[in-house]
């Protein structure tokens, strides 16, 4: 069974702070997304990784897809109150199918 | 003018009861999904259409039945509701990329 594992599982973090999450498996996949996924809402799509080291960045958020392409990171600058909410990433499986990780759900403080 | 809509947002039923949850996409796209998120917000995918044809239904009670009138609408019809279907159902859609999800069906079975 593929499974992606989302570390850390919970981040608290004061205003202005830079952190990094991690997205890992030990399969080898495609392509690779992350969601950001505010309370009473559905997942957004934030960035689509599909080459080995790949790295994409949106704004303050770096997103790296690793050589092997079995992990991602996404590392954010300067964290703002915004940026609050549940990350998930998701991979590729079979043609139409992505699976999601565990989330890490993301807290910055002002 | 909402992506993806689904009705309703809450829903509060009785163990044992039969109810439906309805989706529509404005965008176009040929494959729609249903997810489920439990209480650790963990999404798990259901059942996926493509141009009205099944083409994912992953281990599910048969009691979930979904239904896809036309590309632009995918519904959830779930019988003799049980207290572990208790959860966040999401409707999605994708054209061979990102997913665009709606914001959620919370049902609750009491």
């Amino acid at each position: 069974t593929q499974l992606l594992e989302q570390s850390p599982q919970f981040l608290s973090i004061q205003e202005g702070e830079n952190l990094t999450v991690y997205c890992n498996s030990s399969s080898v996949f495609s392509s690779l997304q992350w969601y950001r996924q505010e309370p009473g809402e559905g997942p957004v799509l934030l960035v689509t990784v599909v080459t080995g080291g790949e790295v994409k960045k949106l704004k303050r958020l770096t997103f790296q897809f690793g050589d092997a392409r079995k992990d991602s990171s996404l590392h954010i600058t300067a964290a703002q109150p915004g940026d609050t909410g549940l990350y998930l990433c998701a991979a590729l499986s079979g043609t139409y199918k992505y699976i999601f990780g565990t989330g890490t759900r993301l807290k910055v403080l002002a | 003018d909402t992506a993806v809509s689904q009705t309703p947002k809450y829903l509060v039923t009785q163990m044992g009861n039969d109810k439906s949850i309805k989706c529509e996409q404005n965008l176009g796209h040929d494959t729609m999904y249903w997810y489920k998120q439990d209480s650790k917000k963990f999404l798990k995918i259901m059942f996926s259409y493509n141009n009205k044809e099944l083409i994912i239904n992953e281990t599910v009670p048969n009691r979930f039945s979904p239904k896809s009138p036309d590309k632009a609408h995918l519904n959830l019809h779930i019988n003799s509701l049980e207290l572990g279907d208790s959860a966040v159902y999401f409707c999605a859609s994708s054209q061979m990329g990102g997913y665009t999800f709606g914001s959620g069906t919370r049902l609750t079975v009491v």
